[in-house]
């Protein structure tokens, strides 16, 4: 079957511009994170989701980032007025559960670039 | 503080030579700790995991608590194990997101 799919793969966006990120987790898949990477870093986590509800958002670095998966599926990152430092890949991942068992399957994440 | 520190960014061999990526974490609990690669143009997929001791693409990885470290291993590296590798430890609770290092960039040459 299909694997987390994300969109756009990149992103070029004016420093103030607003951007809306997509990703469609696996079918069924009832947990949703976000991750940020930043170049030559590993990812850092932002947001998680369980079905609808947002259950953490402490990595969210400011008010700026702004999550939301209304149906339970397809989920978008949102981000206002783009700052430089917003540049990074911005990788989704889900998995059927959370817990010890369930492993996280990554999307090919979206290149954001702010100019 | 959880955190996951892989001390090298690259990491340069010869085919059949034995290769280890150094993972070192710090958490207070019991971790549960992963190896994630990314192939180039390919996404980030999970290789191992310390739960299911097993071997992939021979591979393995052993937590020793004492040392606090999750090492990733291959007597007789290949080519095609050139790669990123991220080493990475779940959070407990029930949410579950993960803690990544940097990353270490391993170069296989012929």
């Amino acid at each position: 079957g299909a694997g987390v799919s994300q969109s756009p793969r990149y992103k070029v966006a004016k420093r103030g511009q607003d951007v809306a990120l997509r990703c469609d987790p696996i079918s069924g898949h009832v947990s949703l994170f976000w991750y940020q990477q930043a170049l030559g870093q590993g990812p850092e986590f932002l947001t998680y989701f369980q079905n609808e509800a947002q259950l953490d958002k402490s990595g969210l670095p400011s008010d700026r980032f702004f999550a939301e998966r209304p149906e339970g599926s397809v989920s978008t990152l949102k981000i206002q007025r783009t700052q430089q430092e917003d540049s990074a890949v911005y990788l989704c991942a889900s998995s059927l559960r959370t817990g010890r068992a369930y492993e996280q399957y990554f999307g090919p994440g979206t290149r954001l670039t702010v100019t | 503080a959880q955190r996951v520190t892989q001390p090298e960014k690259l990491l340069s061999v010869f085919k059949g030579a034995p290769v280890e990526l150094k993972c070192n974490y710090s958490y207070s609990g019991s971790p549960e700790l992963f190896w994630y690669v990314q192939y180039s143009r390919q996404r980030l997929q999970l290789l191992l995991r310390h739960i299911s001791r097993e071997s992939i693409k021979g591979f393995t990885a052993d937590l020793n608590k004492g040392e606090t470290s999750f090492h990733l291993k291959k007597p007789f590296a290949q080519e095609e194990d050139s790669a990123m590798y991220y080493c990475a430890l779940k959070r407990g609770g029930s949410q579950g997101n993960l803690i990544f290092g940097k990353g270490t960039k391993l170069s296989v040459k012929p």
